[in-house]
């Protein structure tokens, strides 16, 4: 069975303080690896897709990296406005295209 | 709103009562997807559609129907026979990538359902 596992469950930062959140993720057949953040009570926010190991995307503060066996989201000098939930999904293609969640990372950044 | 809306964005149902969800796109996106959301799990799939008058059942299906007569639209009923509905739903809709890249999945907002 396919599975996508994301750690930490929660992280509390300082602000300016940066860290790592990582997604492992089942290799064989993978099409895609998804970031989203989520705030509380909205849907998720798409954030990057990564395709290949190797592959790297940035936004603002926030970089995806992928590997051959997990990716990770680095965040760089965090703000209060960065603390959401952040959750990583993998694409097995098939019939269906799902997502295959992980249960998120919950990000505290403190000012 | 990222093209695709869902309504109500708060819902309240007694128990034994059928109730539906709104979801509609304006991308003119093929595919389309309901998702399930409870706390400390992931995302779980109740059902997706790939074309129009057509949808399949996702991991979650039982106590949940779909209909699809329209490209822009995917409501999804919580019928009385689902045990527990009581959770966050989430609609999306899926831009297909060029093969093997996978469909990249765009979310609405959510309706959070209640049964009282």
């Amino acid at each position: 069975e396919d599975q996508v596992t994301q750690s930490p469950e929660a992280l509390r930062l300082q602000e300016g303080e940066s860290s790592s959140l990582n997604c492992s993720y089942t290799v064989s057949g993978l099409r895609g690896l998804f970031w989203y953040r989520q705030d509380p009570g909205k849907g998720p926010e798409f954030l990057f897709t990564l395709y290949s190991a190797g592959e790297e995307k940035e936004k603002e503060r926030l970089k995806a990296t992928l590997t051959k066996k997990e990716s990770f989201l680095h965040i760089t000098a965090p703000k209060p406005e960065d603390s959401a939930t952040y959750l990583c999904a993998g694409n097995y293609g098939g019939a269906t295209n799902k997502l295959i969640f992980g249960t998120g990372t919950l990000l505290a950044v403190q000012p | 709103d990222g093209g695709i809306t869902q309504s109500p964005k708060y819902l309240f149902r007694k128990e034994g009562q059928n109730v539906t969800l709104s979801c509609e796109q304006n991308l003119n996106h093929d595919a389309m997807y309901w998702y399930r959301q409870d706390p400390g799990q992931g995302l779980r799939l109740i059902y997706y559609s790939q074309i129009v008058n057509d949808f399949q059942k996702g991991d979650i299906a039982e106590g949940y129907s779909v209909s699809r007569e329209k490209k822009e639209s995917f409501p999804l009923t919580v019928t009385s026979a689902q045990k527990n509905p009581t959770a966050f739903y989430l609609c999306a809709r899926g831009k297909a990538g060029a093969f093997p890249r996978a469909t990249e999945a765009f979310f609405g907002q959510g309706t959070r359902l209640t049964v009282v």
